[in-house]
């Protein structure tokens, strides 16, 4: 079966590093994904690794995977107040029901000065 | 900036209605995607469509029914409104070849009463 799961919140100051953690339990899954929500928005595709990859790392953001373990985490460097928003972790099964992303409930970031 | 548009932005609805929700893919996108994202939760998958013809379904009832247009536009539909139906609905777009990557519109905010 498909499960994601998510802390729900976690704040930061300014300038410091977070790191949003994710767990999941399909082993099919090919992608594993990061979007990004700000208030009243649609979701912004940040970032995704496959699932043969252990890390990749695009500018301020670096995804870890632990295929063994089911975990993913995006760690965002040098956090700014921008980046506040909520980060929802996906992954991808495809096969008879099409190419669906099942998301985590989401991890609300505060960035404080 | 993704290119996925949706209308209309917001919509009331009376319980027992019908509502139909418009996407319009970004350009050269010919997979479709349909979301709910009730508050506070991650999107669930409602269905996909791939050359005007479903393509993969969550587990919504069928009063959820889609189309997908030869220009890649597509519609949602929801027959005998429920009041546990609002929600953001959102889609997302993408090409067949490159399937993981998913774009998301705005999405449109749905309130039944």
């Amino acid at each position: 079966g498909e499960d994601v799961e998510q802390s729900l919140f976690l704040s930061v100051r300014e300038g410091d590093s977070s790191v949003i953690n994710c767990t999941y339990t399909d082993s099919s899954s090919t992608y594993l994904y990061w979007y990004k929500q700000e208030p009243g928005a649609g979701l912004q595709l940040l970032t995704y690794i496959f699932s043969n990859m252990d890390m990749k790392q695009d500018q301020r953001l670096t995804v870890l995977l632990n295929k063994k373990d089911k975990h993913l985490s995006l760690r965002i460097a040098d956090t700014q107040t921008g980046d506040s928003a909520i980060y929802f972790c996906a992954e991808s099964t495809s096969g008879g029901g099409g190419n669906k992303l099942t998301f985590g409930t989401g991890t609300q970031l505060k960035v404080e000065l | 900036e993704t290119g996925v548009t949706q209308s209309p932005t917001h919509l009331i609805k009376t319980r027992g209605q019908q509502v139909t929700l418009r996407c319009s893919s970004q350009s050269g996108h010919n997979t479709v995607s349909w979301y709910q994202q009730a508050l506070g939760q991650g999107p669930q998958f409602i269905f996909q469509y791939y050359r005007e013809e479903e393509n993969g379904r969550g587990n919504f009832p069928p009063r959820f029914s889609g189309l997908q247009f030869p220009n890649y536009s597509s519609e949602l539909n929801v027959n005998a409104l429920e009041l546990d139906d609002s929600a953001l609905y959102l889609c997302a777009s993408s090409l067949v070849g490159s399937i993981y990557e998913q774009y998301f519109g705005p999405g449109t905010r749905l309130t039944v009463t």
